[in-house]
This record gives C-alpha cells, structure tokens and sequence, in this order.
C-alpha cells in the first residue's frame, strides 16, 4: 500500500530564505510525482508534475527533484517571499500508473517578513 | 476561461437531510474526482470516474453517491448516512498526456459543508 510522508509538518522561514520541502512515498515503482499548493480554505494549485523518467522541473523560483529509487522528493524554494505562505502537498499515484492518487498531510510554510 | 467550478462554496445542511454539490469542468478532460479533506487528516479519495457513464468507489464512499452522465459534469449527494459529513470538499480532473496516469491533478476552488 503506497504511503506519502511529508516531513516536516509545518516550517517557519524568514523571508529571503532559500528552503527544501521534503516528500517521501513506500512504493516506488510510479509514474509520476506532483506538487501543489494550497491556500487556507481554497482549492489545491498545481505546481510542478515530475515524470517517473525525470529527474526534476523547474518553474520559476520552484525545483522540484525525483528520487525513485530511494523513494523521495524534494522542492526547493529559491528566495522565499511572504506570499509563499502556504500548504504543500504531494502527491503519487496508488500503485505503478493507477489513476487513483495518494496524497501527503502536507507541510505548512510560513514566511515571515 | 477553462477551469473547474464547484458550488456552493459553503453549505449548510440539517442533520437528516441528503445534499448534492457541483462540480462542472471544461477543460475537455476524461477523469474526474471527489476527495474530502478534514483537518490534520489529508485528501481522502471518495469516488473517481474515468469515463462518462462509468464511476468507482474511493477509499472512503460509504454514505456518498455519485453520477457521471456528462463529460463535464460530476455531482458529489451526501446521504443522510454518512455519520460525519462537515467537512471540506474538493473536485478534481486529470489531464492525461495519453499514457497511463501521466496526467495532471487540477482542482476546483471547494465546497465547505458543515451539518447543523
């Protein structure tokens, strides 16, 4: 049964600070791995999707990396800004390329001006 | 616009009664899903659909029912049995790139139900 930890539960940075979210999953035989951000009371954002053949994406101040054999991700967040405050979540699939999707508890970030 | 939208944003419902939340997206896509979210608890999975006319149960769908007669459309009812129905819910749908699941989650905004 696919299990997603994230580690930690909540994180308390100073702004301008550069910071590692961490995600690690129990089955790694997946396809694919996806960040999202969610705010209080709104839905989740997708950030960044990692394919199970790479190793990780970029998008603007965000690099998400994929380590399947060891069963882990990271995002990094370059020049952390207030705005950023936020929950993180990852998610995995079930098992291997199965349409339904495991999520984390998540890490809530605040950034402290 | 392409998105996916779900109404109301909040509810209020009696103890008892059943009610059903919306969840419409146009983003052409083929899959779809409830989950529900409760504090310090995560995204539990309710029901997915990976074709019209056709639904499977999630993790969690006992006291949930749900319909798929549009491509666009996917209405969550929570019956009057499921014992613990406040909570937050969220609609999503997979853009698939072809192959299996190696698609993207997109979500709609949320529908916070809360029982009297």
């Amino acid at each position: 049964k696919q299990e997603v930890t994230q580690i930690p539960a909540a994180l308390s940075v100073p702004e301008g600070e550069n910071l590692v979210l961490n995600c690690s999953f129990t089955d790694s035989a997946i396809y694919n791995l996806q960040w999202f951000r969610q705010d209080p009371g709104k839905g989740l954002t997708s950030l960044l999707l990692i394919q199970s053949s790479q190793r990780e994406q970029t998008s603007g101040r965000l690099n998400a990396s994929l380590d399947k054999s060891s069963g882990r991700s990271t995002l990094y967040i370059a020049a952390s800004q207030p705005g950023d405050s936020a929950t993180y979540l990852c998610a995995v699939p079930f098992q291997g390329g199965s349409e339904k999707l495991v999520f984390g508890k998540g890490t809530k970030l605040t950034v402290n001006p | 616009d392409g998105g996916i939208t779900q109404s109301p944003k909040y509810l209020f419902r009696k103890e008892g009664q059943n009610v059903t939340l919306s969840c419409e997206q146009n983003l052409n896509h083929d899959a779809m899903y409830w989950y529900r979210q409760d504090p310090g608890q995560g995204l539990r999975l309710i029901y997915y659909s990976q074709i019209v006319n056709d639904f499977q149960k999630g993790d969690i769908a006992e006291g949930y029912s749900v319909s798929r007669e549009k491509k666009e459309s996917f209405p969550l009812t929570v019956t009057s049995a499921q014992k613990n129905p406040t909570a937050f819910y969220l609609c999503a749908s997979l853009r698939s790139s072809g192959t299996l699941n190696t698609g993207e989650l997109f979500f709609g905004e949320g529908s916070r139900l809360t029982v009297l």
